[in-house]
């Protein structure tokens, strides 16, 4: 199993640019993650999934959109891209309906808004 | 004011130390996790835990629900002990959301 994988590792985008964070786990986990982690700070949830078809925004949703149209894959969409969206971007995935099951990570997108 | 705090947020120990690490959260929680942040930025999940005491190898992870209360305990540190170290909460009233604090940077020095 490659658990979770995130592409790209790193990106630069100007201001106003979109772009789509990929994420893809192959554990066959209902919950799906988005977390946003800038220095000195805990990570933050942008938005997460319970199941394919269901969504739900978190802590910091504005200026991001989710979709989960497969179980396997949650991809993050930016849309005209702001400096305050530079930070690294980690995708997270766990088992279990309604347990406490460990949590899984993705390698992290590091991305800059310039 | 965060939902879970950690002490201390920087922590440099000499090889072979005994390092205690902090945190206290303020919510009702399902399960606490403890996750090590590597250098390079991968983070892996080292314990969940909702009673008492875990221990894999040199860590060992404890926690008091009664004073909402969790260490992350380390004996013979070593240097690729460094790392930072998160604690995260999955709160009771949050369903399916985690909180988490701002972690510990531990410097293990030979």
């Amino acid at each position: 199993n490659a658990g979770v994988t995130q592409t790209p590792k790193f990106r630069i985008l100007k201001i106003g640019q979109s772009m789509t964070l990929q994420c893809t786990q192959d554990m066959n986990h209902n919950y799906m993650y988005w977390y946003r982690q800038d220095p000195g700070m805990g990570l933050k949830l942008i938005y997460y999934s319970v199941g394919a078809g269901i969504t739900d925004k978190g802590e910091v949703p504005n200026g991001y959109n989710v979709s989960r149209s497969t179980t396997e894959d949650f991809p993050l969409r930016l849309e005209l891209a702001a400096p305050s969206q530079t930070s690294v971007y980690f995708c997270a995935s766990r088992g279990g309906l309604g347990r406490s099951y460990e949590q899984y990570f993705g390698p992290g997108t590091r991305l800059t808004v310039t | 004011k965060n939902e879970v705090e950690q002490s201390p947020q920087n922590l440099t120990a000499q090889e072979g130390e005994f390092i205690t690490i902090n945190c206290s959260y303020s919510v009702g929680i399902s399960a606490l996790h403890w996750l090590q942040q590597h250098p390079g930025g991968g983070i892996v999940s080292l314990f969940m835990l909702s009673s008492g005491k875990k221990k894999h190898g040199r860590l060992i992870a404890t926690i008091n629900i009664q004073e909402k209360h969790s260490s992350l305990h380390i004996t013979a540190s070593h240097p690729r002990d460094s790392a930072v170290y998160i604690c995260a909460v999955r709160g009771l009233r949050t369903g399916n959301q985690f909180y988490f604090g701002t972690g510990t940077s531990l410097t293990v020095i030979p």
